[in-house]
This record gives structure tokens, sequence and C-alpha cells, in this order.
């Protein structure tokens, strides 16, 4: 049973430039979410989805960044125009049920260079 | 705002002993609460999970809740060096889970 997978592992971008992450959740699970954590800190909670629906974007920043989850495929994490303060590792997570326990199986991380 | 404080560390113990991992969460709304193992450089990893009150126990791992004083606890038994590495709290109320910014243990051999 394949876990959380997320690609690019890394990710070099120059400033001006776009970033698109991707997250495959775990077989069965219907909640992404996604997170940022810079080197030495905790992570930092961005926005939640489900299928075709974003249920709590709180975490993201108001301009530049985007997430969708659609139908088909895998989750998306686009991040428009990337500064160098964008550099850190953005992890995502899967979940089998809102109402559950709720516990989340985290995928690789993509780490983002803004050069 | 919602928070789950922990201790940053760093934690040493010698290697055989307890470790004893601490974490306090604000909201008392919060239902069901995670401990998660960062090693450096990788993603976290699920290690426990408790929802009621009292004692969970899986393997070396025991997770600890009380819920009146809104505290959490990991103990690792036999602490091994392979522990080396940053443990997450996690507080879950409603579908948002709030993460600590994790305590670094380190087990010298």
């Amino acid at each position: 049973n394949a876990g959380v997978m997320q690609n690019p592992r890394h990710l070099v971008r120059r400033r001006g430039q776009e970033a698109r992450l991707r997250c495959s959740p775990m077989k069965g699970h219907s909640h992404v979410y996604w997170y940022r954590q810079l080197p030495e800190e905790g992570l930092k909670f961005m926005v939640y989805l489900q299928k075709e629906n974003i249920i709590d974007e709180s975490g993201m920043p108001k301009e530049r960044f985007s997430a969708e989850f659609p139908k088909e495929g895998p989750s998306i994490l686009r991040i428009q125009q990337v500064v160098r303060g964008d550099s850190a590792a953005y992890f995502c997570a899967s979940s089998p049920d809102r109402t559950g326990y709720g516990e989340q199986y985290f995928g690789p991380g993509t780490r983002l260079t803004v050069t | 705002q919602k928070e789950v404080e922990q201790n940053s560390g760093p934690l040493s113990v010698p290697e055989g002993a307890i470790a004893s991992l601490n974490c306090t969460y604000s909201d008392r709304g919060s239902q069901s609460f995670f401990w998660y193992r960062q090693y450096s450089g990788k993603s976290p990893e699920l290690i426990m999970f408790i929802y009621s009150n009292g004692d969970k126990e899986d393997g070396r791992f025991t997770a600890q809740l009380n819920k009146a004083s809104q505290y959490v606890s990991l103990l690792i038994r036999d602490s091994q060096p392979s522990d080396s590495a940053t443990y997450l709290c996690a507080a879950r109320g409603g579908f948002k889970t709030i993460f600590g910014a994790g305590t670094r243990l380190f087990v010298k051999a």
C-alpha cells in the first residue's frame, strides 16, 4: 500500500518563476493537508482540501499561493512569482476521514529552493 | 490563537533511560492528540495518537493524556541512539490540527 507521494522531491526556481508541487494521497484517503516548514522551525498549516473543495485555507498567504485537489489527479500547491522567502520544505499529508481521530500521514516533502 | 507548546530542548538522556517529552495545548475543544517523530531532513512519522484520558502503550512508547490539565506526554522506555530526533506534538479539534514546534531528543550511547 503506497504511502503519500510527493513530487518533485527537490525543486529549484529563480525569483519570479512559478513552482508547482504535487501530492497524491494514500489510497482510500480523501483529505489532503499542506504544510510548510522552514529550517529549524515547526510545521505551519497552509490549507486543507477534499476532492474539488477547499475546506480551510486560513494558513495560506493571500497572494501568490493557491491549492487545488481536482476530481482526478493529485493535489497541486502552486506558488507564483516565487521569492527567496518561499524557500522551505513543503509537506503534504493525507487523512482517511474528517470526523474520526484525524491522524495524518505525511509524504516525503518537496524542498523548494529559490535562487 | 490556538497553540500547542513544547520545550524545544535539546533533551539529552543516556542510552537505556526513559525519555519524557511533554506538551500543553490551549484549545479545550481538542479531541485527539498525536506524537510524530521527525529525523533531520525527513518528513514527520506518526508514532502514536491518543484521545482518552489516561495512558496508551505501544511497544517502548507510552502516551499520556490529561484533558483537565490540557497536558500530553510521551514516554520512551529503553531509549536508543536511533530515537534521537525531533518529536512533534499535535492537537486536533474539529478538522484542524495544530502542531507544536517540537522537542529535540538526543540519546547518548
